[in-house]
């Protein structure tokens, strides 16, 4: 069973305007984390934001921040703002258990950031 | 934060060969690696655990004998894709936690291996 969706294969927004990219989750573990990863064109990943589970404010990181709503078990990305630079593929991702297990990563959010 | 590398960062390769990857962790050290490969347009796929000292933990339907995981020190390991085949042409991309960041578990991925089998 797909543990991380992304139900929106693609997404445009106008620069300078926010933007919400959808991810739901599914565990049963209590203790768990989420992430945000943006991969650009060049593939390298990179790390946006973090929420643990037991967090109880939303995390928040410069422009982005994570709409954590653990009862509907989604952690949307919002981004504020939006850039040029911007445009790429975004990933949630979980990680289940403690900080050394692997991550299991959603089928990503193409964004394109429009002029 | 901590800076993982990756070399190569590109390889073409004749069906039939193997090829070694190498993923370092520079400036911390990282009993935990892990291996992702990602096909285009898709997302990023674990393929195994890469522990120090001891043998990796593959992911079901991955060829422990295919691809070779090395972790020979606390900054170093390596996938070695023996005998490789077209379909083994993908972006391959490491990962490693550092210790020293308690709390979230974030990985630190490095530049990604984008391999081509001719």
């Amino acid at each position: 069973a797909q543990k991380i969706t992304q139900t929106q294969p693609g997404m445009f927004v106008q620069e300078k305007e926010a933007v919400t990219l959808d991810c739901t989750y599914d565990t049963s573990d209590p203790s768990y984390g989420l992430f945000w990863y943006k991969q650009p064109s060049s593939g390298e990943m990179i790390f946006l934001i973090y929420q643990g589970s037991y967090d109880q404010q939303n995390a928040t990181e410069g422009r982005y921040s994570l709409n954590f709503q653990k009862a509907r078990k989604s952690a949307n990305l919002v981004i504020s703002a939006s850039q040029l630079g911007d445009s790429a593929m975004y990933f949630c991702a979980m990680r289940e258990g403690d900080s050394g297990y692997a991550l299991n990563f959603g089928k990503g959010t193409s964004l394109l950031v429009t002029p | 934060g901590a800076v993982v590398s990756q070399h190569p960062s590109w390889v073409i390769c004749k069906s039939g060969t193997s090829v070694k990857i190498e993923c370092r962790s520079l400036d911390f050290q990282a009993t935990t690696m892990f291996w992702y490969r990602q096909f285009p347009k898709q997302s990023l796929m674990l393929m195994a655990t890469s522990n120090e000292g001891s043998k990796a933990t593959y992911e079901q339907g991955v060829e422990k004998d295919k691809f070779l995981i090395n972790h020979a020190s606390l900054t170093l390991s390596t996938l070695t894709v023996t005998s490789a085949h077209p379909e083994d042409s993908s972006f391959y991309i490491c990962s490693a936690r550092d210790p020293r960041l308690a709390g979230s578990g974030e990985q630190f991925f490095g530049p990604g291996t984008r391999l081509t089998v001719l």
